[in-house]
């Protein structure tokens, strides 16, 4: 079990959908971020939230749109994906994002989406 | 950002340890080792972590050297739940960010 909730588990939509994807954590971080695992390959980060604010944007396409509303909850927001885009999506969460990174991150088990 | 090297794959007898390396050469003096792993179909679970002194927990221990080049985590009695792919990390000490590679695949095996 983690104590991080990611939902849905599994989610297969169309290319003109939209649909979104939510995390959850209780432990009081306000750290937050989402990464992108394809089959085989290590996960890679997408977007880093400190303090509800957005951080780092790894160059992501505009069709992957995050929001965090508040310390407890992430989404990711998705319209018009492409097949490619088809992967497991990570959510995790840490104390904070400091400077001096003795602050492990938290994962949870991904939303596994499919498009097409 | 500190770049690490890990063997793509190990085996390891059950009930025996398994002694995983990492090579992190170009480690800074400020710079965190972390271990996560994942097993198939769930998230990184994090592991340990560790700056100079040799750490340990009830899941793992990790020994770095004293140059802080390299480290190994070491699980004292492998189990078959413990077969699953294994990342060694350095943190970006200015963004934070978790970049993995390739990591080593632990099979364990009966």
């Amino acid at each position: 079990d983690t104590e991080v909730t990611q939902t849905p588990k599994h989610l297969v939509m169309g290319m003109t959908n939209k649909k979104s994807l939510k995390c959850e954590q209780h432990m009081g971080h306000r750290a937050m971020y989402w990464y992108k695992q394809k089959a085989k390959k290590p996960p890679e980060l997408m977007f880093v939230y400190s303090y509800e604010k957005l951080s780092i944007n790894e160059s992501v396409p505009s069709r992957f749109s995050p929001e965090c509303p508040n310390s407890s909850l992430l989404n990711l927001h998705l319209h018009a994906l492409q097949p490619e885009d088809s992967a497991l999506y990570l959510c995790a969460s840490s104390q904070d994002q400091g400077w001096q990174i003795n602050q492990p991150q938290h994962f949870g088990d991904g939303t596994r989406l499919s498009i097409l | 950002d500190a770049k690490t090297t890990q063997p793509p794959s190990m085996d390891c007898a059950e009930g025996r340890a398994a002694n995983l390396p990492c090579n992190h050469s170009t480690i800074s003096g400020n710079e965190y080792v972390y271990w996560y792993r994942q097993i198939h179909s769930q998230g990184p679970q994090y592991i340990i972590h560790g700056l100079k002194n040799n750490e340990t927990n009830e899941m793992a221990s990790l020994i770095i050297t004293e140059d802080r080049k390299s480290s190994t985590l070491i699980l004292p009695h492998a189990t078959l739940r413990d077969t699953a792919v294994y990342y060694c990390i350095v943190p970006s000490l200015i963004t934070g960010k978790l970049i993995f590679g390739q990591g080593t695949t632990l099979q364990v095996k009966p």
